[in-house]
C-alpha cells in the first residue's frame, strides 16, 4: 500500500519569502501526486497535480512542485509567499488499485508580517 | 459549474437523533466521496460510491449510512452518534475512479461541521 510523509508539522516564514513544504512517499512505481490546501473551516482545494511527463509542474497561487523519483519526493515551492498563504497544505498520493488519494498529516504554514 | 456544495454547514444533534448531511455536484463526475475530518488531522476516508453504486466501506461505523440517490447527490444519514464522531464531513467528487490520469482529481465541498451532544 501506498503511504505519504509530510515531515514538517509547521513552517514558520516571512511575507515575502520563499518557501518549500516537503512531501516523500513510498510506492514501488510513480504514483499520482497531489498538494491540496485547506483554510481554517474550509474544504480542501488542488493546487497542483503530477501523474507523469514534465517533473516539474505548475499549479494555481503562484505553486511549483517538483517530482524526485531518486528521493521519493514532491515537494511544493513558492518563491514570494504572501499573508494569504497562509492555510494547512496537504500533500497526497493516489496508487495501487483504486488510486484514491491517500492524505499526509498536513502541514501548517504561518506567515508572519 | 465547478463546485460541490454541502449541507447543512453547522450541524449539532444529540446522540439519539437522526439527521442528515447532503452533498450535491454537477460536473458529470461519477465517483463521490465522503470523508471524516478532525481537528488537526487529514481527512480520512469512509465511503466511495462509483457509478452510484457503493465501492468503498472503510470500516466505518453502522450508525453512519451513505445513500446516492443519483450521480448528482451523496447523502450520509446519522443515527445514534457518539461525540467522538464530532468532526468536519467533507464531501468530494471526481470524474471516476481507477488508474487513469485525471480520474482521481477529488473536487471538495466546504464541509459539514457536526457537532455531538
Amino acid at each position: 500500500a501506498q503511504s505519504v510523509t509530510q515531515p514538517d508539522i509547521h513552517i514558520t516564514v516571512s511575507e515575502g519569502a520563499s518557501l518549500e513544504l516537503r512531501c516523500n512517499y513510498s510506492y514501488g512505481a510513480t504514483p499520482y501526486l497531489f498538494w491540496y490546501v485547506q483554510s481554517p473551516g474550509q474544504g480542501l482545494q488542488l493546487l497542483l497535480k503530477y501523474f507523469s511527463g514534465d517533473t516539474l509542474v505548475q499549479g494555481i497561487k503562484g505553486f511549483e512542485a517538483e517530482f524526485k523519483r531518486s528521493q521519493s519526493s514532491f515537494n511544493l515551492r513558492k518563491p514570494s509567499v504572501h499573508w494569504s498563504d497562509a492555510a494547512e497544505y496537504f500533500c497526497a498520493v493516489g496508487a495501487g488499485g483504486s488510486y484514491i488519494p491517500t492524505f499526509g498529516r498536513g502541514t501548517s504554514l504561518i506567515v508572519h508580517p | 459549474d465547478t463546485e460541490v456544495t454541502q449541507t447543512p454547514k453547522h450541524l449539532v444533534m444529540g446522540m439519539t437523533n437522526k439527521k442528515s448531511l447532503k452533498c450535491e455536484q454537477h460536473m458529470g463526475h461519477r465517483a463521490m466521496y465522503w470523508y471524516k475530518q478532525k481537528a488537526k488531522k487529514p481527512p480520512e476516508l469512509m465511503f466511495v460510491y462509483s457509478y452510484e453504486k457503493l465501492s468503498i466501506n472503510e470500516s466505518v461505523p453502522s450508525r453512519f449510512s451513505p445513500e446516492c440517490p443519483n450521480s448528482s447527490l451523496l447523502n450520509l444519514h446519522l443515527h445514534a452518534l457518539q461525540p467522538e464522531d464530532s468532526a468536519l464531513y467533507l464531501c468530494a467528487s471526481s470524474p471516476a475512479t481507477g488508474g487513469y490520469s485525471g480520474a482521481n482529481v477529488l473536487t471538495f465541498g466546504a464541509g459539514s461541521r457536526l457537532t455531538v451532544l
